[in-house]
């Protein structure tokens, strides 16, 4: 079936650093492919998307990039904050099925920036 | 726009009692809702998918005796764990994909709730 691969955690870095959070998946299709971020105590907030091979998302100074060839969507940031401290999850939702498709998730990447 | 509420945020339970969560789109309607329940370590295991109107589907190895889900409208959907016991102590997460909905719509999350039975 369909799934998610994120590099584990958690990562450490130095404010201003730059980001790299890995993901790959596996799919049988072409999946839609997400970021969500968790603060903690809150629920999941969606960072950003891209639903097409070579689409790039972006929001809050973060990128990632679909890449079919290598079935990949790594997230970046280039210099990142202690706001940024948090859980990021890669996730995807295959083609299939409207509304009621599911999103299958990453295990989570915590991240902790230090000042 | 998009705002899932989620409703306790934190509730404690003595063990063999029932606890009601619920889950409210607010400014949209949702057929759909998912609910996830978090373990340490912030592993994600999707429960159960709710569908307004017709019963859940569960995922394999959720007890949906144990884990009651109720879609009753639009815009509400309640999870009641019932006969708590410790080890469903947990954080409780619900989600509702926005409008237009759609495969590739994202998924709009409640902010959780913990659960801790003594």
């Amino acid at each position: 079936g369909d799934s998610v691969t994120q590099m584990e955690g958690p990562v450490t870095l130095s404010e201003e650093a730059f980001l790299t959070i890995n993901c790959t998946y596996t799919a049988t299709g072409y999946p839609s492919l997400f970021w969500y971020v968790q603060y903690p105590g809150e629920g999941l907030q969606l960072l950003l998307k891209a639903t097409k091979a070579d689409d790039k998302g972006s929001n809050k100074g973060f990128e990632a990039t679909y890449r079919k060839e290598t079935t990949s969507f790594h997230l970046e940031k280039g210099s990142v904050q202690v706001s940024d401290s948090a859980v990021y999850f890669c996730a995807l939702s295959d083609n299939y099925g409207g509304a009621t498709n599911k999103l299958i998730f990453g295990t989570g990447t915590l991240l902790a920036v230090q000042p | 726009g998009a705002v899932v509420s989620q409703h306790p945020s934190r509730v404690i339970c003595k063990s063999g009692t029932s606890v009601k969560i619920e889950c409210r789109s607010l400014d949209f309607q949702a057929t759909t809702m998912f609910w996830y329940r978090q373990f340490p370590k912030q592993s994600l295991m999707l429960m159960a998918t709710s569908n307004e109107g017709s019963k859940a589907t569960y995922e394999q190895g959720v007890e949906k005796d144990k884990f009651l889900i109720n879609h009753a409208s639009l815009t509400l959907s309640t999870l009641t764990v019932t006969s708590a016991h410790p080890e469903d102590s947990s954080f409780y997460i619900c989600s509702a994909r926005g409008t237009p909905s759609s495969y590739n719509s994202p998924l709009h999350f409640g902010n959780g709730t913990r659960l801790t039975v003594t």
